[in-house]
């Protein structure tokens, strides 16, 4: 069965305090890997695409990376406004072109 | 450029009563998707239309349809409302079916 897990569920940081998140997936035909932020009450923000095992892509303090089982973002020094749900998504190449979501990652990051 | 709009922001209906939902996409996209998300969950995919066309279909029961309109607008139907549907509807749109898709803010919807 196709499972995308993302942790941890939540994440507290001091301003600063640089950490990653995690998604795991075990999907077959994987066609990308997308990560999204999302604000209470908005919709998913658009954050990276991921294509390929070893590929990396970088936007201000945060990072994504890719292997073949899993995705990390990493976050680099973070500021209270980076405070967010963080979801990440895998587009089967099998099923079509929907995108299978995690539960998501609360950060909060404390001033 | 204006991203995607989704109407109505807010919404909240009695059970068993219907509901439309419309979305407008990112001017030059073709392709809409619709997402159901509960609260603390990642939105569930319900539908994906491509050129007015249904590419995919989530499982969700038939009391959910869609369709999109010539200017690739679309709408999202549901029928005979039950309380579980109490959720916020989230429209996407991409350029193409297989491209990131960009997320409109949503519609919450109260059954009561």
């Amino acid at each position: 069965e196709d499972q995308v897990t993302q942790s941890p569920e939540a994440l507290r940081l001091q301003e600063g305090e640089s950490s990653s998140l995690n998604c795991s997936y075990t999907v077959s035909g994987l066609r990308g890997l997308f990560w999204y932020r999302q604000d209470p009450g908005k919709g998913p923000e658009f954050l990276f695409t991921l294509y390929s095992a070893g590929e990396e892509k970088e936007k201000e303090r945060l990072k994504a990376t890719l292997t073949k089982k899993e995705s990390f973002l990493h976050i680099t020094a973070p500021k209270p406004e980076d405070s967010a749900t963080y979801l990440c998504a895998v587009q089967i190449s099998l099923t079509g072109n929907q995108f299978y979501f995690g539960t998501g990652t609360s950060l909060t990051v404390i001033p | 450029d204006a991203g995607v709009t989704q109407s109505p922001t807010h919404l909240s209906k009695t059970r068993g009563q219907h509901v439309t939902l419309r979305c407008s996409p990112i001017s030059g996209h073709k392709s809409v998707s619709w997402y159901q998300q509960v609260l603390g969950q990642g939105p569930q995919f319900i539908f994906q239309y491509y050129e007015k066309e249904e590419r995919g279909r989530g499982n969700f029961p038939d009391r959910f349809s869609a369709r999109q309109f010539p200017n690739y607008s679309s709408e999202l139907n549901v029928n005979a409302l039950l309380l579980g549907d109490s959720a916020l509807y989230l429209c996407a749109s991409s350029f193409l079916p297989s491209t990131e898709a960009f997320f409109g803010q949503g519609t919450r919807l109260t059954v009561v």
